[in-house]
């Protein structure tokens, strides 16, 4: 299996931050990597797919680069309704597998 | 627009079998480019892929290692829904449980289902 790790794991920003995550995957995932934003008691919403592409609808404030094993999620301008987990999820091989979280909080 | 809505009981007892189901509308069961896949979610287990259901021609499934002898994920062409059964489930199996669509072309998850909290008590 492909294990994501995801740091930091959480982290206090305030608005207008930027803010960067980071995930690294265990073996190479070429670029069959996406983030997902999730929020409290609701489902994961994609941000971007393919490591680089903007989801449509998502804010452009969001953006992600990498390949094979680093990539990197980055948040511009940290927005109020951006204060959320953010996932990792790699689509390379199955299992298909999400990394452990990062959670943004209010600083 | 494609939507998922699930349905099933909140509550098993241990050593029973959890039933889900997830209804597609917007979209087919059958499409030849998505999976429909199960998640769950859990404190102790993170965002868990549990396995999916998808139509080459004919109708495949994989599923994870953990659950591989307990689950059972079928497709429903008639309603256009897709199922999931775990069977002899313990408290472990406890979380909120998402079907999620598979878009195969770009290897994303979206959209989800609305999440449904199973309890694994007596």
């Amino acid at each position: 299996d492909i294990q994501m790790t995801q740091s930091p794991s959480s982290l206090s920003a305030s608005v207008g931050d930027r803010v960067t995550i980071t995930c690294r995957a265990s073996q190479t995932t070429s670029n069959y990597l996406n983030w997902y934003q999730q929020k409290p008691g609701k489902a994961p919403k994609l941000l971007i797919y393919t490591a680089s592409s903007l989801q449509s609808g998502v804010p452009s404030r969001f953006s992600g680069s990498g390949s094979g094993t680093d990539f990197t999620l980055t948040i511009s301008s940290l927005q109020p309704e951006d204060f959320a987990t953010y996932y990792c999820q790699q689509s390379s091989t199955i299992p298909l597998t999400f990394g452990g979280g990062t959670k943004v909080e209010i600083k | 627009q494609v939507q998922l809505q699930q349905s099933g009981p909140g509550l098993v007892k241990p050593s029973q079998t959890l039933s889900l189901t997830c209804a597609i509308s917007g979209d087919s069961v059958s499409n030849n480019r998505a999976a429909w896949n199960w998640i769950r979610q859990s404190p102790s287990r993170g965002l868990e892929w549990l396995g999916r259901t998808y139509y080459r021609s004919t109708w495949y499934n994989d599923y994870a290692v953990s659950v591989k002898s307990r689950i059972t994920i079928n497709p429903d062409t008639s309603k256009n829904q897709f199922s999931l059964q775990l069977n002899s489930v313990t408290p472990d199996d406890t979380a909120v449980y998402y079907c999620a669509m598979y878009d195969w072309d770009y290897g994303r998850f979206g959209p989800w289902g609305q999440g449904t909290l199973v309890t694994v008590s007596s």
